[in-house]
C-alpha cells in the first residue's frame, strides 16, 4: 500500500506570495493533519480534515487554511507569505476514529 | 495544557551500544507513538503502544507504555549507524481535539561507527 505522498517537495516563495501544498493519504485513510515542524517551535499542529470537513484547528492566523476533497486528498494554503513561515509542512493519515498518524515526507517551504 | 518532555535532547553514542531515551508527561495519555525522523524526510512511526504496561518490540527497538499512563521509554539495542536520527514521542492532545498529535522536542541520536 502507498505511503502519504506530499506535493511539491521544495518551495521557494518570496514574502507576501501565497503557496498551496497537497497531501495524497493512504488508501482507505480519510483523515488527513496538517503540521508545521521548525527547529524552535518542534511540530505544531495546524488543522484536520474528514470527510471534507476540518473538523479541529491548532492555534495559527487565518492566513493558514485548507480543504479536503472527496477522494481525501487535501491541500493547505498559506496566504502573504511571511518570513516566518519557512518550515517543514508535514501532512498525516489516519483511519477513522483512531489515533496512530502516518506523516509524508514533508514540503520544505522557504520564505525569502 | 499536555506536554510531553523528552530526554535527554541528544546522545553521541559508539556502534553497538544500547540507546535508552524516555518521555513524560504531566498528563495521563491512552497511547503513546514513537516516530523516528530522519533528515529532510517526514516521521516514521516506530512502536504504538494503546495499553498502560504494554511493552512492544519491533526488530532492536522496544517501547514500554508507563504504569501511570504519563510516560514512556524507547530502548534501542546494540545500535547501528543507520539508527541516526531523531525520535519523536507523541500523544493524543484530549484537551483539543481529533487529529491532534502532542509531540516531545525529540532525541537527537548519533551513532559513532
Amino acid at each position: 500500500k502507498a505511503g502519504v505522498t506530499q506535493t511539491p517537495r521544495y518551495l521557494i516563495k518570496t514574502r507576501g506570495q501565497q503557496v498551496t501544498l497537497s497531501c495524497s493519504p493512504i488508501s482507505g485513510h480519510r483523515s488527513v493533519s496538517w503540521y508545521q515542524q521548525t527547529p524552535g517551535q518542534g511540530l505544531q499542529f495546524l488543522f484536520e480534515y474528514f470527510s471534507e470537513t476540518q473538523r479541529n484547528k491548532g492555534n495559527f492566523p487565518g492566513r493558514f487554511s485548507g480543504r479536503q476533497f472527496s477522494n481525501s486528498r487535501s491541500e493547505m494554503n498559506v496566504s502573504t507569505l511571511e518570513l516566518g513561515d519557512s518550515a517543514l509542512y508535514l501532512c498525516a493519515s489516519t483511519r477513522d476514529n483512531q489515533e496512530t498518524q502516518y506523516f509524508g515526507p514533508g514540503t520544505r517551504l522557504l520564505v525569502l | 495544557g499536555q506536554q510531553l518532555n523528552q530526554s535527554p535532547q541528544s546522545m553521541f553514542i559508539q556502534e553497538g551500544e544500547d540507546v535508552s531515551m524516555n518521555c513524560t508527561s504531566s498528563s495521563i495519555f491512552n497511547t503513546w507513538l514513537w516516530y523516528k525522523q530522519e533528515p529532510g524526510e517526514g516521521p516514521v512511526l516506530l512502536i504504538a503502544l494503546y495499553k498502560a504496561g504494554e511493552l512492544t518490540s519491533n526488530g532492536r527497538l522496544t517501547a514500554q507504555f508507563g504504569i501511570t499512563r504519563k510516560d514512556s521509554f524507547l530502548n534501542i539495542s546494540a545500535s547501528i549507524p543507520s539508527d541516526v536520527g531523531i525520535y519523536f514521542c507523541a500523544g493524543p492532545n484530549y484537551g483539543g481535539s481529533q487529529g491532534n498529535l502532542i509531540f516531545g522536542k525529540g532525541t537527537k541520536l548519533s551513532v559513532k561507527p
